[in-house]
């Protein structure tokens, strides 16, 4: 079945503990994305990579990191997280960036 | 800057015809996407007009006027399980992988 997965799909942590959120895709898309959504703003794009080894900010990169070393993986890092980052996030993968296939969220809550 | 401008809710009735806009501004100008979000759930492409006119699939429309910088989403015989959140996008400036999203328009399909 063509997906895109994500892990966790829930996350607690504390100020300042390390945290990666993987991102997965089995349909061999070049183009995969993140986005943070948060209530009234929409869906923010926080990095998105057009090829492996290729990524480049969205609109909110601030406080990210994300790699691409494999095609099908793009995890999504929080160095520090603080709880301005407390929010849904989805991975999206595509093979044209307007038709995006969404991963299921991870609801991730920073104390 | 990009831009895009949706009502933030719109209710109709069980069989019904409603019509979701969006007016955007962008610098160089790649497409219109449409997305349907269900409550708790992940955005799931519906629609992309590249061109003028009118894209058609199943019960739902997507039109896109380009000189009036202008589209929208039409929706035909709505049934309850069409309430749900509905985004328009469009690629950020430039041919890169920058997706900007619009607010979301929240519809209500009343009984």
């Amino acid at each position: 079945e063509a997906q895109v997965t994500q892990n966790p799909r829930y996350l607690i942590t504390v100020t300042g503990k390390k945290l990666t959120v993987t991102c997965s895709q089995n349909m061999n898309h070049e183009y995969m994305s993140w986005y943070r959504q948060d209530p009234g703003l929409g869906l923010r794009q926080i990095y998105y990579s057009m090829n492996v080894e290729v990524t480049d900010k969205g609109d909110v990169p601030e406080g990210y990191k994300v790699s691409r070393k494999e095609k099908r993986n793009f995890p999504l890092i929080l160095e520090s997280p603080s709880p301005n980052q407390t929010s849904l996030y989805f991975c999206a993968s595509s093979f044209r960036k307007e038709t995006q296939y969404f991963g299921p969220g991870t609801r991730l809550l920073v104390l | 800057g990009q831009s895009l401008e949706q009502p933030s809710e719109v209710t109709a009735v069980e069989g019904a015809i409603v019509q979701i806009n969006c007016t955007y501004q962008t610098s160089g100008f790649y497409g219109l996407s449409w997305y349907q979000q269900h409550d708790g759930g992940a955005p799931t492409f519906l629609s992309y007009n590249a061109l003028d006119g009118l894209e058609e699939t199943g019960r739902f429309s997507s039109f896109l006027s380009r000189s009036d910088s202008y589209g929208y989403l039409l929706l035909q015989e709505l049934q309850m399980k069409d309430s749900a959140s509905y985004f328009c996008a469009v690629r950020g400036s430039g041919n890169t992988g920058k997706l900007i999203f619009g607010q979301g328009t929240t519809l209500q399909v009343k009984p």
